[in-house]
């Protein structure tokens, strides 16, 4: 089962940031928090990940909690182009028997309107 | 560097015949993930290998269904004697030996049994 909470879906304009919040609060110390999307029915897209510190890629910037125990995925100017679920997974760093898989939960759907 | 490469992107098989998915992981990368993704749901983990070793089966089917990752070549994902219900798209992820860095997805294959 997937450790992280949701909301099913957001709705945001076109230009605007869009701000997508995950709770996971039994995250464990060595776990990381990844951020992955799939538009329509693309293969899953890696979008940005962290352990503690926010992070920022040409993609996206994520903002951890101090407490880890949520986050949220920034998008900065969105586009039609990122209308598509968004999944928050929490993984372990190290190899630890059936936990480096991926486990996706329902994700939010992102609708950016123009 | 290029990406994770599946093949065939579509498949389309009759009842009773055998299904063989390709992946091939990106350079460098010696852990493999297989993911189903039914129509109008989720993606569902399957099996993670490593090169000749399967690391976690707790998603595969019990019968029908198998997977290897050899040495040499792509990892491949075998469905037998395949029904109805095995129509889907089966994504494939690879990432680097431990850590935490990313996986990366391929664009799928997408099966269809008639």
């Amino acid at each position: 089962d997937a450790k992280t909470t949701q909301p099913p879906s957001m709705d945001c304009a076109e230009g605007r940031a869009a701000n997508l919040p995950c709770n996971h609060s039994t995250i464990s110390g060595n776990e990381y928090v990844y951020w992955y999307r799939q538009i329509h029915s693309q293969g899953p897209q890696y979008i940005i990940h962290g352990l503690k510190n926010n992070e920022t890629n040409e993609m996206a910037s994520l903002i951890i909690t101090e407490d880890r125990k949520s986050s949220t995925l920034i998008l900065p100017h969105a586009t039609l182009r990122d209308t598509a679920v968004y999944y928050c997974i929490v993984r372990p760093s190290e190899l630890i028997q059936g936990a480096q898989k991926l486990v996706f939960g329902q994700g939010t759907r992102l609708t950016i309107n123009p | 560097n290029a990406g994770v490469m599946q093949n065939p992107r579509h498949l389309v098989r009759r009842r009773g015949q055998e299904a063989r998915l390709r992946c091939s992981p990106m350079k460098g990368h010696s852990h493999v993930y297989w993911y189903r993704q039914l129509p109008e749901e989720g993606l569902k983990f399957m099996v993670y290998l490593q090169k000749e070793n399967i690391i976690d089966e707790s998603g595969m089917p019990k019968e029908r269904f198998s997977a290897e990752f050899p040495k040499e070549g792509p990892s491949i994902l075998r469905i037998q004697q395949v029904v109805r219900g095995d129509s889907a798209a089966y994504f494939c992820a690879s990432s680097p030996q431990q850590g935490p860095q990313a996986a990366f997805f391929g664009q799928g294959t997408r099966l269809t049994v008639v």
